[in-house]
């Protein structure tokens, strides 16, 4: 079994849907959790961290359920450049060395 | 900040040749890593630096690979002799200081994108 599990899509939807990605992971020590957003031939580059009680930024909110050991991100309003991969990442500690990146999970938004 | 900065942006080459990226951490932050990403195999890590020195090496493939960090502002991935299978997109990321706030938030850098023949 993987560290860290995705979906990997693709998740096709509309414009204006709302769409909703989880992730799992195996390691309960884990610490931090972050979704990394990566288009197309570019870099990963960080959307947004988990916390325990869940947070928002926009039309993304981010949360964490540490008895299911899961995390989800949730887009309201998609817009067609929302298209990207998401990835999430897990850490086991402070340092960033222990993450461990997921799959990725493939999203088209389209007209 | 002009990021993490990484070299080549593509390369081509033949197998059995030699190659060598490179890549500049952000300013400031002093542990840098060496990803490599394949359809395959999604993004593994292959090393990674705390203060210039190379704290897990377990993720480099085998002897062929090699990295470096000689100072806190250079650090090189080489890989010799190259072959086929080593093609794929390095990424290089820097973080802030092991245990400082925001320690595990990864910048990346454009990436490598490496075709060995």
């Amino acid at each position: 079994r993987k560290e860290v599990e995705q979906d990997p899509g693709p998740f096709n939807v509309p414009e204006g849907a709302t769409v909703a990605f989880n992730c799992t992971y195996s390691n309960s020590a884990s610490q931090s959790f972050f979704w990394y957003r990566q288009d197309c031939r570019k870099e990963p580059k960080l959307l947004m961290s988990v916390y325990s009680s869940g947070n928002e930024d926009g039309r993304f909110t981010a949360q964490l359920n540490r008895a299911s050991q899961y995390i989800s991100l949730l887009i309201r309003d998609s817009k067609l450049s929302d298209s990207a991969t998401y990835l999430c990442v897990v850490s086991f500690n402070t340092n960033a060395g222990k993450s461990t990146f997921g799959d990725g999970t493939t999203l088209t938004v389209k007209p | 900040d002009a990021g993490v900065i990484q070299s080549p942006r593509h390369e081509v080459t033949e197998m059995g040749q030699e190659v060598t990226l490179r890549c500049k951490p952000i300013s400031g932050h002093n542990s840098l890593f060496w990803y490599r990403q394949t359809m395959m195999r999604g993004l593994e890590l292959l090393i990674y630096f705390n203060n210039n020195v190379p704290i897990d090496d377990s993720g480099m493939p085998e002897d062929r690979f090699s990295a470096k960090m000689p100072n806190a502002s250079f650090s090189t991935l080489k890989i010799q002799p190259s072959e086929p299978r080593d093609s794929a997109v390095y990424f290089c990321a820097s973080s802030p200081t092991w245990g400082a706030a925001g320690a595990n938030v990864l910048t990346f850098g454009a990436g490598s994108r490496l075709t060995v023949l």
